[in-house]
């Protein structure tokens, strides 16, 4: 079956600008995690959902982000007055379940660059 | 610290040689790991995940898993250079805790022809 999709791939923005970022889980899958991935910075973790509650805010960087998923499927991270720090690959995951031994699989990633 | 170590690389190999990729965590309550293989653009795509002690072979892959050390590591055995790419191992919280992944930095494996 399809794999999670993402959209846009690339995302070019202006300093002050607000983004919508789009993740599309596979099909089925209650949990759906969004992560961050920028140069000398790894993979880190954003915001989790399971179902349409985000039980895990903890590693949204700031004010500025938030996300929200409807129907138990599609998420949007929206990012408000964006700043040059907030360019990096956001990438979205999704499991079967929360349970510690679900597998994790990812997106293509929206590349994101704020001139 | 950071809750999981590995060492940046890049590690280079040989092809067909033995390429052994190690990560650490700080997490006792950890309870599960994973390895995923990143190319260069691309996003991470999974090897094989270990909760148990002990060893998990698939194919040419083997976790291990030592929690006493806290330490896990993957072995690639006849290293190809289609293997060639960032390997990122990742600490899997408990489910109360809703499972997210916490990720190393990654280190970089090299498989020369």
């Amino acid at each position: 079956g399809a794999g999670v999709s993402q959209s846009p791939s690339n995302k070019v923005t202006e300093k002050g600008k607000d983004v919508e970022l789009r993740c599309d889980p596979i099909s089925g899958h209650t949990a759906l995690y969004w992560y961050r991935q920028s140069l000398g910075q790894g993979l880190e973790f954003l915001i989790y959902f399971q179902g349409n509650s985000a039980p895990d805010k903890s590693g949204l960087p700031s004010d500025r982000f938030s996300a929200e998923r409807t129907g138990g499927s599609v998420s949007t991270l929206t990012i408000q007055r964006t700043q040059q720090e907030d360019s990096a690959v956001y990438l979205c995951a999704s499991s079967l379940d929360y349970s510690s031994t679900d597998t994790q699989y990812f997106g293509p990633g929206t590349r994101l660059t704020v001139l | 610290q950071k809750e999981v170590e590995q060492n940046s690389g890049p590690l280079s190999v040989p092809e067909g040689a033995i390429a052994s990729l190690n990560c650490t965590y700080s997490d006792r309550g950890s309870q599960s790991f994973f390895w995923y293989r990143q190319y260069s653009g691309k996003s991470p795509e999974l090897i094989m995940f270990i909760y148990s002690n002990g060893d998990k072979e698939d194919g040419r892959f083997t976790a291990q898993l030592n929690k006493a050390s806290q330490y896990v590591s993957l072995l690639i055995r006849d290293s190809q250079p289609s293997d060639s790419a960032t390997y990122l191992c990742a600490a899997r919280g408990p489910s109360n805790q809703g499972g997210k992944l916490i990720f190393g930095q990654g280190t970089e494996l090299s498989v020369k022809p």
